[in-house]
């Protein structure tokens, strides 16, 4: 079974603080992504990742940056968490470059509240 | 600039009655088009996908949808729900954008299935 595992499923911050939130996935994907979810926003792409130490900025990337050290693991990072923030953050992965491959397989997701 | 819209936020049905959840999309070429469940407190996961050929598309959980290119419309169908299908269903849409391949979502549809 494919897995996409995101290290926390709640977190509570304090604003200021920088925020780390993991995920790892098992599958050898190449590419992987960040989303945040919003009540009548649906999906919104903060940033996403097609090779190790290679990042893209998504639509909304203001606030956020990524890191890919090893081709499993992808982490977002909140510089200075601010209560816009509060969100709920999906992590996702696909395999290959083309099109029809970007079936994404997603992590259960990190709610994160800012204080 | 491609984008899918998801007209319905919320639908009542009752259990055992036919369902049809709408989407609506935007792009200029053969569209990839997608659906994807979220369950309470889980992640998402893909119900069925379209890519060329037949315009009706069958997936898991007895779900179907029929591409209609003229109408610009993804429908999403299911002859008679269950109350496990109670859940919010997003349509997506995979767009290339300076030769990275992402998905585009739309805000969701949030189904609850009375007894």
């Amino acid at each position: 079974d494919v897995k996409v595992t995101q290290s926390s499923r709640y977190l509570v911050k304090r604003t200021g603080e920088k925020v780390f939130l993991e995920c790892v996935q098992d599958m050898d994907h190449e590419n992987m992504f960040w989303y945040r979810q919003d009540p009548g926003l649906g999906l919104r792409l903060i940033y996403f990742s097609y090779d190790v130490k290679m990042k893209e900025k998504g639509d909304i990337p203001e606030g956020y940056s990524v890191s890919r050290e090893k081709k499993e693991r992808f982490s977002l990072i909140l510089e200075s968490a601010s209560t816009n923030q509060t969100s709920m953050y999906l992590c996702a992965s696909s395999s290959g470059a083309a099109l029809m491959n970007t079936e994404a397989f997603f992590g259960q997701g990190t709610r994160l509240t800012v204080v | 600039a491609q984008s899918v819209t998801q007209p319905d936020i919320h639908i009542t049905v009752s259990e055992g009655a036919s369902l049809e959840l709408r989407c609506n999309y935007s792009y200029g070429a053969t569209p990839y088009l997608f659906w994807y469940v979220q369950s309470p407190g889980q992640g998402l996961q893909l119900l069925l996908k379209y890519f060329s050929g037949d315009t009706l598309v069958q997936g898991i959980k007895g779900f179907e949808a029929e591409f209609k290119r003229s109408q610009s419309s993804f429908n999403l169908r299911k002859p008679s729900v269950h109350w496990s299908d109670a859940a919010e269903y997003f349509c997506a849409v995979g767009r290339t954008t300076g030769g990275y391949n992402k998905l585009i979502f739309g805000a969701g549809t949030r189904l609850a299935v009375h007894p």
